[in-house]
């Protein structure tokens, strides 16, 4: 079956440490996002990438850092400037950029102690 | 101007009621207007979408309402189930934009039994 796979799906982190989370998607989608998620305030854009060897800083991308070295995988690194890393982060893909469908993975949920 | 305003932030209802739930936006850029639903623990899923030459579209129970002049778009949920409780998201695409979306703050539903 098709979809998109987010690893861990839990992770707890100390702090000033990085840590990455992985994205790996068999849709043969050019374009993946990173969301994170916060309670009460929807979905917030971190990076996306349209193509392979390419990405954008979102909205809320410092403290964050991706890579786009295969089509298939997308990975998020929360790094230690990021200071409020709590958050679920979702990763998403799309089979046309700007179309508006968005697949998503199943989240990772990210606890710094 | 890129604010889509989603409300109420939760809402509770009985079996059998009528959700309904609002989003508003500025941005008369925008032409795409997606509903995502996101169970516990799970990535958001697109639900049903409209664009803004329409004033209505059903799929099954559920129903989106648009109101272009005053920016303006609604969820409704027809003879609602406890399997409905969930979160919703509005979004809204920006024309020509491969950001992809803009999400609203999300509305927590309840169905009671």
């Amino acid at each position: 079956d098709g979809g998109i796979t987010q690893s861990p799906k839990y992770l707890f982190r100390k702090e000033g440490q990085n840590v990455t989370l992985s994205c790996e998607q068999n849709l043969n989608h050019d374009a993946m996002y990173w969301y994170r998620q916060d309670p009460g305030q929807g979905l917030r854009l971190i990076y996306y990438s349209q193509i392979v060897n390419d990405f954008q800083k979102g909205d809320i991308a410092e403290g964050y850092s991706v890579s786009r070295e295969k089509k298939e995988s997308f990975p998020l690194t929360v790094t230690s400037a990021q200071k409020n890393p709590t958050a679920f982060y979702l990763c998403a893909s799309t089979p046309r950029t700007g179309s508006g469908e968005l697949f998503f993975g199943e989240g990772s949920r990210l606890t710094v102690l | 101007q890129q604010q889509v305003k989603q409300s109420p932030q939760s809402l509770i209802v009985q079996k059998g009621g009528i959700p309904i739930i609002n989003c508003a936006y500025e941005n008369t850029a925008f032409d795409y207007f997606p509903w995502y639903q996101q169970f516990p623990g799970k990535g958001p899923a697109l639900l049903i979408a409209i664009r803004p030459d329409v004033s209505e579209k059903k799929e099954g129970r559920f129903t989106i309402s648009f109101n272009k002049s005053a920016k303006q778009f609604s969820l409704h949920i027809m003879d609602s189930q406890p399997g409905d409780s969930a979160t919703y998201f509005c979004a809204a695409r920006l024309s020509g934009s491969a950001r992809q979306l803009t999400f609203g703050s999300g509305t927590q539903l309840t169905v009671l039994p």
